[in-house]
């Protein structure tokens, strides 16, 4: 069966960065988009781009255009996102989904970002 | 860009059914909308696909109570014979490619509780 399974919590100051990963099982991981979503506390999602597991090929999410990387290796089927610069506001929770053809069918557990210094 | 609107509360019975809905900019009113539920502490679950002139797919395991359909910049989500494990959070998504740019937007969400 699919399943994405994150990297854990992660605790980071202001102005550093972080990176989450998504590990990809029960599927061909080349095969289909990973997307990155955010939550905010008692808000709602927020796209942050996706990336093409096959070629490396990204799109970013305009607002977080210059602070984001999204990454892959495909010899352990994984995918990543660094998110630099982190800010107050960048506190949330991180979600990859599969995303086979628009939408996004299976989801990442999800990994708690919290910014403090 | 593409804005959904949903409104942030709705309730209902327990065994009631209940529409919800996801309103497309008018610019955007014939695009394709999925919907997702969020229940407490737990990522999103694909539920199923609306498209504008109602059709819809369901994501595997998904129940025949729940339907959707479509008017005009309308996309709804209907549930019928309300569980109290319906209670949860419920999310309309979008996908576009618009001037070679790809965006994915979502809208508030719905809070349903049932009662």
């Amino acid at each position: 069966q699919v399943q994405l399974v994150q990297s854990g919590a992660e605790v980071s100051k202001p102005g550093t960065s972080v990176k989450v990963s998504c590990k990809a099982s029960g599927y061909t991981f080349t095969g289909d988009y990973m997307h990155w979503v955010r939550q905010a506390p008692g808000q709602g999602l927020e796209w942050m781009g996706r990336i093409n597991p096959r070629s490396g090929d990204t799109d970013y999410s305009r607002k977080f255009q210059g602070r984001v990387t999204m990454t892959r290796d495909t010899s352990i089927s994984t995918a990543y996102l660094e998110l630099s610069g982190l800010r107050s506001d960048d506190a949330a929770v991180y979600y990859c989904a599969r995303s086979p053809s628009g939408n996004f069918d299976f989801w990442g557990q999800g990994t708690l970002v919290t910014v403090s210094s | 860009l593409p804005v959904l609107t949903q409104p942030p509360s709705a309730s209902a019975l327990l065994g009631a059914s209940i529409k919800l809905t996801c309103t497309l900019s008018s610019e955007h009113s014939t695009y394709t909308i999925d919907w997702y539920r969020q229940r407490p502490g737990t990522p999103p679950q694909y539920i199923m696909r609306v498209n504008s002139d109602g059709s819809h797919t369901k994501g595997d395991g998904i129940p025949d109570r729940f339907m959707g359909s479509s008017s005009g910049a309308d996309r709804y989500l209907t549930l019928s014979n309300l569980q109290s494990d319906d209670e949860a959070d419920y999310h309309c998504g979008e996908t576009h490619t618009i001037a070679g740019q790809v965006g994915v937007v979502f809208g508030g969400g719905t809070k349903l509780t049932v009662l």
